[in-house]
């Protein structure tokens, strides 16, 4: 099993809808949680962090459940610049600053 | 916020020869960087763990002898590949993690882009 796991769609929605993307991890130790967002040959940038709480960032959502070890993220109003590949990643232990990255979720926004 | 340059943005060169990369932390000073690579429509892969001042920590199936890095500086690590081929061609993108701020939060360089021929 891998250590971080998304579906790597693509998701092609239009514009204005609602899309979820789901992201499982497997080590029930891990510590930090984020999203990143990656364009078509770019380098990946922070989107957000994941709190155990549940927190928003305008249009976008990120909830994390520790016992089912799964982590979300919702985008609310979807623009045509929402585009992209979403990654999920974990920090896997307290004891290092390691990202795992998951296989990153593709997003079509059409027009 | 923190920004990370990496030179050069691509590289292309022929197959035997080495490549150096370099990975700098423009406005803070970087402890640890981390070296991952990208093959296309792929996640980016952790090859090893920078320290300053120490020898690189290599993930496993990673060859140390092939990939070199070096981090001589809390500013400036490089990542050598020695003798590529055209199976090392791929998306190379390195992080910096800063002294202050979340202590885990990692920042980005752009990345650079290696073709072996």
């Amino acid at each position: 099993r891998k250590e971080v796991e998304q579906d790597p769609g693509p998701f092609n929605v239009p514009e204005g809808a609602t899309v979820a993307f789901n992201c499982t991890y497997s080590n029930s130790a891990s510590q930090s949680f984020f999203w990143y967002r990656q364009d078509c040959r770019k380098e990946p940038k922070l989107l957000m962090s994941v709190y155990s709480s549940g927190n928003e960032d305008g249009r976008f959502t990120a909830q994390l459940n520790r016992a089912s070890q799964y982590i979300s993220l919702l985008i609310r109003d979807s623009k045509l610049s929402d585009s992209a590949t979403y990654l999920c990643v974990v920090r896997p232990t307290s004891g290092t600053y390691k990202y795992i990255f998951g296989t990153g979720t593709r997003l079509k926004v059409l027009a | 916020g923190a920004v990370v340059s990496q030179h050069p943005s691509r590289v292309i060169c022929k197959s035997g020869t080495s490549v150096k990369i370099e990975c700098r932390s423009l406005d803070f000073q970087a402890t640890t960087m981390f070296w991952y690579r990208q093959f296309p429509k792929k996640s980016l892969m952790l090859m090893a763990t920078s320290n300053e001042g120490s020898k690189a920590t290599y993930e496993q199936g990673v060859e140390k002898d092939k990939f070199l890095i070096n981090h001589a500086s809390l500013t400036l690590s490089t990542l050598t590949v020695t003798s590529a081929h055209p199976e090392d061609s791929s998306f190379y993108i390195c992080s910096a993690r800063g002294t202050s701020g979340p202590s885990y939060e990692q920042y980005f360089g752009p990345g650079t882009r290696l073709t072996v021929t």
